[in-house]
């Protein structure tokens, strides 16, 4: 079974501000997604990837398989930004079929 | 258009009551999945259904736990004599493609959840 590890476990920064989570994992994966957990429970999936890097508006995410290890950044962050941030991943040796994630990032930007 | 629907969304249960938990994916998704997700940590992932088929439940904790997609579309998670350790938010997630490798490459798309409390 898939290790996944989240760092840091929360942070708080000020508006403006350039945050970075990173992700690690500890087997080969066939994918990982980058998901958003606002408070009352929604999920909404980020990004999917699996190799490189994506890029979406004020989100970026990159991964590198070699090193098992993959980021989130966000750029010019604001308040709206506030959410658990969770990193999941797709094991790739035909083990359980759903995701495995972290225990996320809990985020609070502040104005 | 319409995503991923769950009910009840809250759900307070005496301890040893069973409950049945009901998950509506997006039409036409083949993949079902519940996690369930205690308070603080991530989910973790219980059982998997391509269509009516239950290829992988191994994440059940118990044989109190039960899931069923008899159609193919909705889902029932179903508790048996629930106990205070089962209290947790249950997601339900769907996808458009079967099994590896090809849902890989498509997202899981999450429902609400259902706040479950045993007292």
């Amino acid at each position: 079974k898939n290790e996944v590890e989240q760092s840091p476990q929360n942070l708080t920064a000020q508006e403006g501000e350039f945050i970075t989570i990173n992700c690690s994992y500890s087997v080969g994966i066939s994918a990982l997604h980058w998901l958003q957990q606002h408070p009352g429970g929604g999920i909404v999936s980020l990004f999917m990837l699996s190799s490189g890097k994506k890029k979406h508006g004020r989100l970026i995410a990159t991964i590198n398989i070699q090193e098992k290890h993959s980021s989130l950044h966000i750029t010019a962050s604001h308040p709206r930004d506030s959410a658990v941030y969770i990193c999941a991943v797709v094991d790739s040796g035909g083990g359980a079929d759903g995701l495995t994630f972290g225990k996320g990032t809990h985020l609070i930007i502040q104005p | 258009g319409a995503g991923v629907s769950q009910s009840p969304r809250y759900k307070v249960a005496k301890r040893g009551q069973d409950v049945a938990l009901r998950c509506d994916p997006i039409s036409g998704h083949v993949s079902l999945f519940w996690y369930q997700q205690a308070l603080g940590q991530g989910p973790e992932f219980l059982t998997y259904f391509q269509n009516e088929a239950q290829l992988d439940k191994s994440g059940l904790p118990s044989d109190r736990f039960f899931a069923e997609r008899p159609e193919g579309s909705v889902s029932t998670l179903k508790i048996q004599r629930t106990q205070q350790e089962d209290s947790a938010v249950y997601l339900c997630a769907s996808s458009l493609q079967g099994r590896l490798p090809a849902w890989t490459k498509y997202e899981q798309y999450f429902g609400p959840g259902t706040r479950l409390t045993v007292t």
